[in-house]
């Protein structure tokens, strides 16, 4: 069956403009959970939405939204975009029952470069 | 594309060796742990998993320990091939919610020929 699908793959982004990335989860997943990861701070929990409710929140600020589609499909949207928002964002679906972390799939992520 | 592992501790083996990649966690009502591995331009893949009912768990090739005492995680690979190469993760699960992991900083496991 087909992975994550994340798109696109690269972006690059002055300061000040947003942007927004799109996940696809494998089919029949209804969790969608995002993190960014960078050199220096890892991997770090953005959000996770399932049944389009967001569900779970991580500790960033509210220049980082997102939201899901009936079909389960997930975007995340970054306003007033930083030098410090380049990173690798990667999103993970999975079944989406308490403990669903354990059926995580992750896809390879969009890589953000603000310049 | 770019690498994930700048800044981290690294581990550098000969082909055949066995790899011991070792993580501290956090957060002690953790009640299940996961090993990702990461390999460049790639998102983070499934290796094992433990619950926390449990101290040693077997897959192919790889063995997990924990150590709930020191919050401790290991994660052993046997005969360590080139194609391992890659930036390990452990990660916890906290059961203050729905899927929702935290990550360890990460190895970075370099397999010489």
């Amino acid at each position: 069956k087909a992975g994550v699908t994340q798109t696109p793959r690269y972006l690059i982004k002055t300061r000040g403009q947003q942007v927004t990335l799109s996940c696809s989860p494998i089919s029949g997943h209804r969790s969608v959970s995002w993190y960014q990861q960078t050199p220096g701070q890892g991997l770090q929990f953005l959000f996770e939405y399932f049944s389009e409710t967001q569900r779970n929140k991580g500790n960033f600020p509210g220049r980082f939204s997102g939201r899901q589609f009936s079909n389960s499909r997930s975007e995340m949207n970054v306003s007033t975009l930083e030098l410090g928002d380049s990173a690798l964002y990667l999103c993970a679906s999975s079944g989406g029952g308490q403990g669903a972390a354990s059926g995580y799939t992750f896809g390879s992520g969009t890589r953000l470069t603000v310049v | 594309g770019e690498s994930v592992g700048l800044h981290l501790p690294t581990l550098s083996v000969q082909e055949g060796d066995n790899s011991i990649i070792n993580c501290a966690y956090s957060n002690s009502a953790s009640d299940y742990f996961i090993w990702y591995k990461q390999e460049s331009g790639k998102g983070p893949q499934f290796i094992i998993d433990i619950r926390s009912n449990m101290d040693k768990r077997q897959g192919q090739r790889v063995t997990v320990l924990l150590n709930k005492t020191v919050k401790h995680l290991s994660l052993q690979i046997a005969a360590t091939q080139p194609g391992d190469s890659a930036v390990y993760f452990c990660a916890e699960n906290t059961p203050s919610g729905y899927s929702t992991l935290t990550f360890g900083k990460g190895t970075m496991l370099l397999v010489s020929p």
